[in-house]
Parts: structure tokens; C-alpha cells; sequence
């Protein structure tokens, strides 16, 4: 597709699950970004992959938070055994580099958790 | 730590009214500077950057923005807002090579007729 796509747009889910959120940046953007936008915060840098290199996971709340990275493209934010503060939308961005400056964004997914 | 500030939570104008958004950021060296912008229910977009030059940029829909570096300020602003400005915009600031950008908290922007 043209632009970042994400999935699920909306979740919900009971506190205690796991939730696993997908991002499809846009093709041939090596750089792609997880935040997170709870109610009435901004934008909370999670974690950035780089093209092949490791990614930068200081923006991780805790060891409940994962994400992968297939090569270029799909990226995949897990978050286990969930709480009721991790209710936020989650923002998936892509671009062509890191420090470009331009992320292009996707709708982002809204969890709730219950 | 980079941080970014923003001091309006909630804007509200008449159409044809000036537009100031203040956004101030806590950085010693050197910046890039962004301001993107949220329509209801559209995604995140970006409205206008700043990396070096003429500290005055423009971007589209006739915003345009000033780094102040004494200050350490990005304002934003538009001679004349319309209706379809109501939106919620987001100062950023990331510094230069590998490191992601800080946000805001946002400013919302209610224009009304």
C-alpha cells in the first residue's frame, strides 16, 4: 500500500492477556517507529529499528513490551500479561532513514484493556 | 533528555483569527524541529521542519514556524485560520543522526465559524 498500515485498528482485550499489534511500514523506509498516545499525553517513543542494526529499546516501559522486525518490513509490538495503564493508541511510523526527520504515520491501533 | 513543551493544551478561534502555538524545547545542542499535524480522524502528518538556514519556515496550508535559538522556541504560527485547521498539532524535536523524536503533548485547535 501507499502508506503505514496497521493492525488492529481498535482492541480490546481483558487485563492479564497478551496482545500482538502489527505495523507495515511504507515500502523501501529502512527506519521504523513504535509510540504510544495514551488519553491526553503525547507521543511516547517505544522502541526504532534501523535498517539491520539493533534496535533502540530505551523507550520500552517494561519487559512486558516486545517488538520484532522482519528485515524491512512487517514489525510486530507485543505486549504481555497487559494492564490497564497500557490502554493507549499505539503509532507506528515509517521513514527513510533515522534522523531524515519525516515519519510518515499509520492510524494507529487502540487497545483497551479491560 | 530532550524534551519538548508545549503550553496550550486547548486553542479555541474564530475563522480569520491569528494563530500562535507555543512550543518550547530543553536542548543544548544542535536541533531539528518539526510540527506535525492530526485531523480528526486522520493520521499523523507532517506540517513543516526546520534543520538549518533561514530560521523562518513555511509549510503547507500557509503555517509557517520560527526557531528562535536564544529562546530555544518553534511557534507556530498562520495570519488567518480556517474551520479546517481544527486539528490537534504536535511540536517535535530529535537532534541530528540517530535518535528518534521527542513530542509534545500536542495542542488542540478548535476554529470555530
Amino acid at each position: 500500500g501507499a502508506g503505514v498500515s496497521q493492525s488492529p485498528s481498535n482492541k480490546v482485550t481483558e487485563k492479564g492477556k497478551d496482545v500482538e499489534l502489527r505495523c507495515d511500514p511504507i515500502s523501501g523506509h529502512t527506519a521504523l517507529y513504535w509510540y504510544r498516545q495514551r488519553l491526553g499525553q503525547g507521543l511516547e517513543f517505544l522502541i526504532y529499528f534501523q535498517g539491520n542494526s539493533a534496535p533502540d529499546k530505551s523507550g520500552l516501559p517494561s519487559d512486558r513490551f516486545s517488538a520484532e522486525r522482519t528485515g524491512e518490513s512487517v514489525s510486530t509490538l507485543t505486549i504481555q500479561r497487559t494492564q490497564q495503564e497500557d490502554s493507549a493508541v499505539y503509532l507506528c511510523a515509517s521513514s527513510l532513514g533515522l534522523g531524515t526527520g519525516e515519519l510518515f504515520f499509520g492510524e494507529g491501533s487502540r487497545l483497551t484493556v479491560l | 533528555a530532550q524534551s519538548v513543551s508545549q503550553h496550550n493544551h486547548h486553542v479555541i478561534l474564530s475563522e480569520a483569527a491569528s494563530l500562535e502555538l507555543g512550543c518550547n524545547y530543553s536542548y543544548g545542542g544542535t536541533v531539528n524541529l518539526f510540527w506535525y499535524v492530526q485531523y480528526p480522524g486522520q493520521h499523523l502528518q507532517l506540517l513543516l521542519k526546520y534543520f538549518s538556514g533561514d530560521p523562518l519556515v513555511k509549510g503547507i496550508k500557509g503555517f509557517e514556524a520560527e526557531f528562535i535559538k536564544s529562546k530555544f522556541s518553534f511557534n507556530l504560527r498562520k495570519p488567518s485560520v480556517q474551520w479546517s485547521d481544527t486539528a490537534e498539532y504536535f511540536c517535535a524535536v530529535n537532534a541530528p543522526g540517530n535518535t528518534p523524536l521527542v513530542f509534545g503533548k500536542g495542542t488542540r485547535l478548535s476554529v470555530i465559524a
